[in-house]
């Protein structure tokens, strides 16, 4: 079983709609959680940290369910500059950060 | 300019070439790691190096060597290069004070061919 999996998607949804993705993780031990941008052929960077009690960036929000062990992205009011890949990350131990290959969101005009 | 830079950005090589991916930051972080990415597959850390003398294997070490020349020089090696080491490599640096529970920088990869 992966560490960390996503679905691929790709999600694609006209600008101003409301998209939401999870990715699911196996070690319940996990301590921090992450969500990664990347541009198609760009390096991946920081978009949000995901904190227990869920939180906010603008229009992204980010949802921690320990219990269910997955993590979740809503972006809304979604723009023509949101099409990318979003990696979620994962902290399991202190060594090592375990990414999920990512889910793919198009935005369309 | 980049606070991570790799050279080269792209690489085309036969296989059982000797190859080499070079990797400098400005940013002033002591930990400094080498991941790859392939298609359909999570970023897999290949090594990391938390000081210059500080250098540990990751999950898929295997074909790979690596040389912290200096804090802000961290480079990869592929001693003899194989097919499937064709993939887009990173380099990542870190703070200290949040090491692998903090923000990774990445530079702007390196694509390999191998042929």
């Amino acid at each position: 079983r992966k560490e960390v999996e996503q679905d691929p998607g790709p999600f694609n949804v006209p600008e101003g709609a409301t998209v939401a993705f999870n990715c699911t993780y196996s070690n319940s031990a996990s301590q921090s959680f992450f969500w990664y941008r990347q541009d198609c052929r760009k390096e991946p960077k920081l978009l949000m940290s995901v904190y227990s009690s869920g939180n906010e960036d603008g229009r992204f929000t980010a949802q921690l369910n320990r219990a269910s062990q997955y993590i979740s992205l809503l972006i809304r009011d979604s723009k023509l500059s949101d099409s990318a890949t979003y990696l979620c990350v994962v902290n399991p131990n202190d060594y090592k950060l375990s990414f999920g290959a990512g889910t793919t969101v198009t935005v369309r005009a | 300019d980049a606070d991570v830079t790799q050279t080269p950005r792209n690489r085309i090589t036969k296989t059982g070439k000797r190859i080499m991916l070079e990797c400098s930051q400005t940013k002033g972080h002591d930990r400094m790691y080498w991941y790859r990415q392939d298609p359909g597959l999570g970023l897999q850390l290949i090594y990391y190096s938390f000081d210059v003398k500080d250098i540990n294997k990751g999950e898929i070490s295997d074909g790979y060597s690596v040389s912290r020349q200096a804090q802000a020089k961290f480079s990869l090696s592929l001693e003899s290069a194989i097919p499937n080491q064709t993939a887009l490599y990173f380099c990542a640096t870190s703070d200290s004070g949040s090491g692998f529970a903090g923000e990774l920088f990445f530079g702007e990869g390196s694509r390999l061919t191998v042929l």
